[in-house]
């Protein structure tokens, strides 16, 4: 199984910060890398999906980055509604896997 | 407006089985793979078994093959997955996914609102 290995797992910043989060697989996954945010007692919510493609009804201050193995997600300009857990998924083969979080706090 | 909605889970004990539901609509549930992701309350998500549009094929984590089994009625749009030889270690928040395409790896836009297991004596 291709493991996915998230940094930092845990991250305080301030509104109006800009983070970023990366997300490291044991093997090239090409572009088949995706990053959901979760809130505390929902279901995940798809932001990205192939790297970098926003999903519909997402704020153009998230962007994701990267090839291969390395990738990244950035918001640009944090807002008090994007304080959540974040999640990258490699969709290259089965099963699919997760990193394993980042939270994400006010500081 | 696509809607999954996961109904099924419960308190059973050790060795026990239980059926998961999601219903779904608004969108055409058969050309969609599904699949069942869970989370231990405070921990991250796990794949744990996925099928294509069709139903053809179907595909299980290591942690659940042998007791698990992922199907799907594309008449009555609804999705299942029949828990067997249930284990402590297999309590969870379940939620049924929907995948992008018909086939089994893509990602996952839309969830379930998510149905709790609880394994324990």
């Amino acid at each position: 199984d291709i493991q996915m290995t998230q940094s930092p797992s845990s991250l305080s910043a301030s509104v109006g910060d800009r983070v970023t989060i990366t997300c490291r697989a044991s093997q090239s996954i090409n572009n088949h890398l995706n990053w959901y945010q979760q809130k505390p007692g929902k279901a995940p919510k798809l932001l990205i999906h192939a790297v970098s493609s926003l999903q519909s009804g997402v704020p153009s201050t998230f962007s994701g980055s990267g090839s291969g193995t390395d990738f990244t997600l950035t918001i640009s300009s944090l807002q008090p509604e994007d304080f959540a857990t974040y999640y990258c998924q490699q969709s290259y083969n089965t099963p699919p896997t997760f990193g394993q979080g980042t939270k994400l706090e006010i500081k | 407006e696509v809607q999954l909605v996961d109904s099924g889970g419960g308190l059973v004990q050790p060795g026990g089985s239980l059926r998961l539901s999601c219903a779904a609509s608004g969108f055409t549930f058969s050309t969609h793979a599904m699949s069942w992701v869970r989370q231990v309350p405070g921990k991250g998500l796990e794949w744990v078994s996925g099928l294509t549009g069709s139903g053809d094929a179907t595909y299980y984590a290591d942690s659940v093959r042998g007791r698990f089994t992922i199907s799907r009625d594309n008449s009555r749009n609804t999705l299942f997955l029949q828990m067997n030889s249930l284990r402590v270690e297999d309590t969870a928040v379940y939620y049924c996914a929907k995948g992008e395409n018909e086939y089994s790896a893509s990602w996952y836009d839309y969830w379930g609102q998510g149905t709790l297991v609880t394994v324990s004596s």
